[in-house]
């Protein structure tokens, strides 16, 4: 079974700064992809990144960059440059090869003026 | 439409009623998901659609949960006899590809609120 856990429940960053949120992950299976979502209050899953398993390189998307420790099954998301409207509860989540997500519990992030 | 829509947006039912959850998922998209979302955790896999076949059910809670798509496009989830653990955001999602594509982008609708009182 795919198991995804966020150990950090809440996180708080002043505006400009680079905050990194974690995420670990356990499966036996060797392809997956790696995502993180944001979601706002409305409730609507807004993708930020996402990583192929089978690539060494970290993805990057603008000010989103990820940590990917395949060995370690450690998926990290590091925010440059924090916004406001970056605020938002983010979550990890893992895809197999059928397209099934599971997510973690989730981290509330806090970005303030 | 431009992305998944769903609806109701928020349901409120009294416990013991029967609701009905709708969801249009992107045009042309042959995958459907619905996940179960409880206050203050991560989503939850319910079920999976390849067209009108569903293929995984496993993650339904009960058999009080029942989910259709019988033309391969709109899907209900249909929840009977509501309980007060029902109440969560119901989040559909939909793909272009089916199962197997694995890495296709994945599109969620905003969920529909269930309060069961």
């Amino acid at each position: 079974a795919q198991t995804v856990t966020q150990s950090q429940p809440e996180m708080s960053v002043q505006e400009a700064e680079t905050v990194t949120l974690s995420c670990t992950y356990d499966t036996s299976e060797s392809n997956y992809y790696l995502f993180w979502y944001k979601q706002p209050p409305s409730r609507q899953m807004i993708l930020v990144i996402r990583q192929e398993a089978y690539k060494q390189q970290n993805a990057t998307e603008n000010r989103f960059s990820v940590n990917f420790q395949k060995a370690a099954k450690s998926f990290s998301l590091k925010i440059s440059d924090s916004q406001l409207g970056d605020t938002a509860m983010y979550f990890c989540a893992f895809m197999n090869n059928f397209n099934k997500f599971y997510f973690g519990s989730g981290t509330k992030l806090n970005v303030k003026p | 439409g431009a992305g998944v829509s769903q609806s109701p947006r928020y349901k409120v039912a009294k416990r013991g009623q029967d609701v009905a959850l709708r969801c249009d998922p992107i045009s042309g998209h042959v995958s459907l998901f619905w996940y179960q979302q409880a206050l203050g955790q991560g989503p939850e896999f319910l079920t999976y659609f390849q067209n009108e076949a569903q293929l995984d059910k496993s993650g339904l809670p009960s058999d009080r949960f029942f989910a259709e798509r019988p033309e391969g496009s709109v899907s209900t989830l249909k929840i009977q006899r509501t309980q007060q653990e029902d109440s969560a955001v119901y989040l559909c999602a939909s793909s272009l590809s089916a199962r197997g594509a694995s890495g296709n982008t994945i599109y969620f609708g905003e969920g529909s609120w269930l309060t069961v009182v």
